[in-house]
């Protein structure tokens, strides 16, 4: 059971947008920064946002985040088949002293 | 070019221990913090800890899971962090990467990861 809760799968169909809730509490979102990753099978993650709306270089602006309260939203436009991953959200938990990641959400572009 | 490189993975038995090592390059080590995060076969990524900088302190935060029986340590001469583990069980089997993370705990860079194996 992840401290983060996010939905185990979402889909959309190509050029379509999706979003990707990641749910919390005061302890980890609420009072953190929150973080968002892709994670394509075989390779390493990758960071896709940071400091709750902030994009690595070379990361399109095609992905885009938010948090309000104890929630925070990843939000992909313009969707491509090679968009097709596992996506995961993280902050650190102040109670538990440890970082936290929520349990991935498989993304299918149809 | 930012590297991360991880050794050591292997097979072990339970209640055995295992020793991985990360070589980082591309970055001033010795100003970045650490972490090393693990995916179980079939699961999500999981965190298992971090270390500060010697500037910060050098100290360093576990998960629960791991806490007691993983040390992670640094060596800023060789630009290396690594993750002893002890009293190893099943349950630990995974792929663990070598990370960068910042001080709001975003993970900049990922190494490619090494596989454990906990099996009899």
């Amino acid at each position: 059971q992840s401290v983060l809760t996010q939905p185990p799968s979402v889909s959309a169909a190509p050029g379509q947008k999706v979003t990707i809730s990641c749910s919390g509490s005061s302890s980890n979102i609420g009072n953190n920064y929150v973080s968002w990753y892709q994670h394509l099978p075989g390779t390493a993650p990758k960071l896709l946002n940071y400091d709750n709306n902030k994009r690595p270089s070379g990361i399109p602006d095609r992905f885009s985040a938010s948090k309000s309260g104890t929630s925070a939203t990843l939000g992909i436009t313009g969707l491509q088949t090679g968009d097709e991953a596992d996506y995961y959200c993280g902050t650190w938990d102040s109670s538990l002293s440890t970082g936290v990641f929520g349990g991935g959400t498989k993304l299918t572009v149809l | 070019e930012v590297q991360l490189v991880e050794s050591g993975g292997g097979l072990v038995k339970p209640g055995g221990s295992l020793r991985l090592s990360c070589a980082a390059s591309g970055f001033i080590f010795s100003n970045a913090w650490m972490s090393w995060v693990r995916q179980a076969p079939g699961k999500g990524l999981e965190w298992i800890g971090r270390i500060k900088t010697i500037t910060d302190g050098g100290t360093t935060d576990y998960a629960a899971p791991v806490k007691g029986r993983f040390t992670i340590s640094r060596d800023d001469s060789k630009n290396t962090v690594d993750l002893q583990m002890n009293s190893l069980k099943t349950e630990d089997t995974a792929v663990f990467y070598c990370t960068t993370i910042t001080w709001r705990s975003e993970i900049d860079y990922w190494g490619q990861g090494t596989l454990v194996t906990v099996a009899s």
